[in-house]
């Protein structure tokens, strides 16, 4: 099946800091990448649908200018945690979905994730 | 609202089967998901089912679907250790010329030896 990457798996840094999360696909093109966001024990939330070559569409509550999301290329996503703060510790989460299939048709494919510790 | 329900937490014997339930939202969802997560990794898709069916058999999983109550549920047979994890169950939901998953609350199967 698809394969999708993401980089660094674990990050720790200081508050104050950026950190920028690297999301690849590796033998598809991908249209369109998700970035989410996972409490622990909680569920996924989605924080923002990017296609490639234009401006993310983030969910409500999420701040644009906190959370830059670039999707420069048919494989590489990249989020970037500006000015990073204890509360934005947390597990993220990219997945990738392959163009030329009707919307609702395919399936999204999930990297394995960024813990991310701010301390 | 938004949320697609799951029980939190199911607890069976090694052999026995499982039955995770998930209800959803929206009734116009065109395919629903099933994926697994392990501790401390992603997700990986189990299995999904198109809208137009009540029923779908893959090896150990079967999925059912009955769209009048907007209710999901994912059987594991024969269940092994193997199986402990978090299964979340997902719709789709359309947004922006595209698509996004709105995920459950998550199942955390935890398998007896």
């Amino acid at each position: 099946g698809a394969v999708v990457s993401q980089h660094p798996s674990r990050v720790i840094c200081k508050s104050g800091t950026s950190v920028k999360i690297e999301c690849r696909s590796l033998d598809f093109q991908a249209t369109t990448m998700f970035w989410y966001r996972q409490f622990p024990k909680q569920s996924l939330m989605l924080m923002a649908t990017s296609n490639e070559g234009s401006k993310a569409t983030y969910e409500q509550g999420v701040e644009k200018d906190k959370f830059l999301i670039n999707h420069a290329s048919l494989t590489l996503s990249t989020l970037t945690v500006t000015s990073a703060h204890p509360e934005d510790s947390s597990f993220y989460i990219c997945s990738a979905r392959e163009g030329g299939f009707p919307l609702g048709t395919d399936t999204q494919y999930f990297g394995p994730g960024t813990r991310l510790t701010v301390l | 609202g938004e949320d697609v329900e799951q029980s939190l937490f199911l607890s069976v014997r090694e052999g026995d089967s499982s039955v995770i339930n998930c209800t959803y939202t929206d009734s116009s969802s065109t395919y629903l998901y099933w994926y697994k997560q392990e501790p401390g990794a992603g997700l990986q898709l189990l299995t999904y089912i198109f809208s137009n069916m009540d029923m779908k058999q893959d090896q150990r999983l079967t999925v059912l679907l009955n769209k009048k109550d907007k209710h999901l549920s994912l059987r594991i047979a024969d269940t092994q250790t193997g199986d402990s994890a978090i299964y979340f169950c997902a719709e789709i939901q359309p947004t922006s010329g595209t698509y996004k998953y709105i995920f459950g609350t998550g199942t955390r199967l935890k398998v007896l030896a």
